[in-house]
């Protein structure tokens, strides 16, 4: 059973900062989703990484997949307040195509 | 936006009854989910639909149940409300050709009292 977990699931960080979210599973995959929620609001696709050693990135946000180590990055750079949400990874089940989504990481950023 | 409409946006209603909620996918796509999400209990996969069919259930109660009809909307039915089924509830859908993302529609807020 494929199991997605991400860490940390909660973050408080300063303007200007650079810090990573990671996204672990347990079992083969070789597609991983990364969305945005903000509160009260609907997820928002941000990145889909499809091989190993995907890297794709948008404005100060950039998501890596290592599908032998089962881990996907996602790394903001000089985070700004607009980057406040809540991030989630979801990982294709590669059995049936279901997604098993992470926890989130609820990320605030202060100015 | 996503190209998912869900209807209604709210919904306010009293323990033991049964609502409906609907959902539109986006032009062409083939799949619908539905999730439901609270505050403790963080993002719910409940069902899948593809073409009409039941594809996968995830954790579902008996109380709830979905369909797909011919003109690939989706409705989920959800009975004898309890406290505990006040949450978010989203739709998605994706097409199973380019990159599987699945596009998820505003949601419908439901409050049962």
């Amino acid at each position: 059973e494929l199991k997605v977990e991400q860490n940390p699931l909660f973050l408080s960080m300063q303007e200007g900062k650079n810090y990573t979210i990671y996204c672990n599973y347990s079992t083969t995959s070789d597609r991983l989703y990364w969305y945005r929620q903000d509160p009260g609001k609907s997820l928002e696709s941000l990145f889909v990484l499809l091989s190993n050693g995907a890297v794709k990135q948008e404005g100060r946000l950039m998501a890596s997949l290592d599908t032998k180590a089962r881990l996907s990055t996602l790394h903001i750079t000089a985070a700004v307040h607009d980057l406040s949400a809540t991030y989630f990874c979801a990982v294709e089940e590669y059995s049936n195509y279901q997604l098993i989504w992470g926890a989130g990481t609820k990320l605030i950023i202060k100015p | 936006d996503s190209g998912v409409t869900q209807t209604p946006k709210h919904l306010i209603t009293a323990t033991g009854q049964r609502v409906t909620l609907r959902c539109s996918p986006r032009s062409g796509d083939l799949s619908v989910y539905w999730y439901q999400q609270s505050l403790d209990q963080g993002l719910q996969f409940l069902i899948q639909y593809y073409n009409g069919e039941e594809r996968a259930k995830g954790n579902i109660l008996e109380r709830f149940s979905a369909q797909q009809f011919p003109d690939l909307h989706s409705e989920l039915n959800l009975s004898s409300l309890e406290l505990g089924d006040s949450a978010l509830y989203f739709c998605a859908s994706s097409s199973r050709t380019g990159e599987g993302t699945q596009y998820f529609g505003p949601g419908t807020r439901l409050l049962v009292l």
